[in-house]
């Protein structure tokens, strides 16, 4: 099943570097979402888009910076990380995400980009 | 607020042993849905099953059941005859349809079937 992909699936970065992420779904699906998993902790959600409308910004930093210019991609654009900011991060695609029920959809995952920061 | 718990950190067995893997929840939402996700080593979290709260009948898919029991508001995972492909990490997780949150996970339980 290859219905979310991203890449890169691995990322070592400088602290001061700019890098993207990329995610594509194929599945027909109106709402993307960004995660991270941190060792020994839960995922933890970052972002969510409905219909390329950011509807959920779970405080993340401003070094963190998602784009979603169409239903089926979706970007994480990084820039001065920090080491604490290495980990795996997942996107995911569902059917919708409306504004407070975005958790309530069946999520799809893609294999994740596990990243390092230097 | 919503909470996840899945006390077992890690779990071994022995090939064709049976395995339930424990998952608690807390909300104070009568409308919910309870998800379980398998993590294999290659990173994709991998969709197993959905539940909605008003719907309390055990569900059996081939090695894999899952008990939900709202009593006890847990909702747990069974693999019968386990098997070496059956190593990952698990993840329980919950979502409120009223709260206003989103999915939220328990920390996984990593199960090692061991031949």
């Amino acid at each position: 099943e290859t219905g979310v992909t991203q890449t890169p699936r691995h990322l070592v970065m400088g602290m001061t570097n700019k890098k993207s992420l990329k995610c594509e779904q194929h599945l027909g699906h109106n709402a993307m979402y960004w995660y991270k998993q941190s060792a020994k902790k839960p995922l933890e959600l970052m972002f969510v888009y409905n219909f390329k409308e950011q509807t959920e910004n779970n405080s993340v930093p401003s070094r963190f910076s998602p784009e979603c210019p169409n239903s089926s991609h979706l970007f994480l654009h990084l820039h001065t990380l920090q080491p604490e900011d290495s980990a795996l991060y997942l996107c995911a695609s569902s059917q919708d995400a409306l504004v407070g029920t975005s958790g309530t959809e069946t999520q799809y995952f893609g294999p994740g980009t596990r990243l390092l920061v230097l | 607020a919503q909470k996840v718990t899945q006390a077992q950190t890690e779990i071994s067995v022995v090939e064709k042993e049976d395995v339930t893997l424990d998952c608690v929840y807390e909300t104070r939402d009568t409308t919910y849905y309870l998800f379980w996700y398998k993590q294999p080593p290659s990173g994709e979290l991998v969709f197993l099953i959905r539940r909605n709260s008003f719907d309390e009948q055990n569900e059996i898919s081939g090695r894999y059941s899952w008990n939900f029991q709202k009593s006890t508001s847990s909702f747990n995972f069974t693999i019968t005859a386990s098997q070496v492909v059956d190593s990952a990490v698990y993840f329980c997780a919950l979502s409120e349809v009223t709260g206003n949150t989103p999915l939220v996970f328990g920390k996984g339980t990593r199960l090692s079937v061991i031949a």
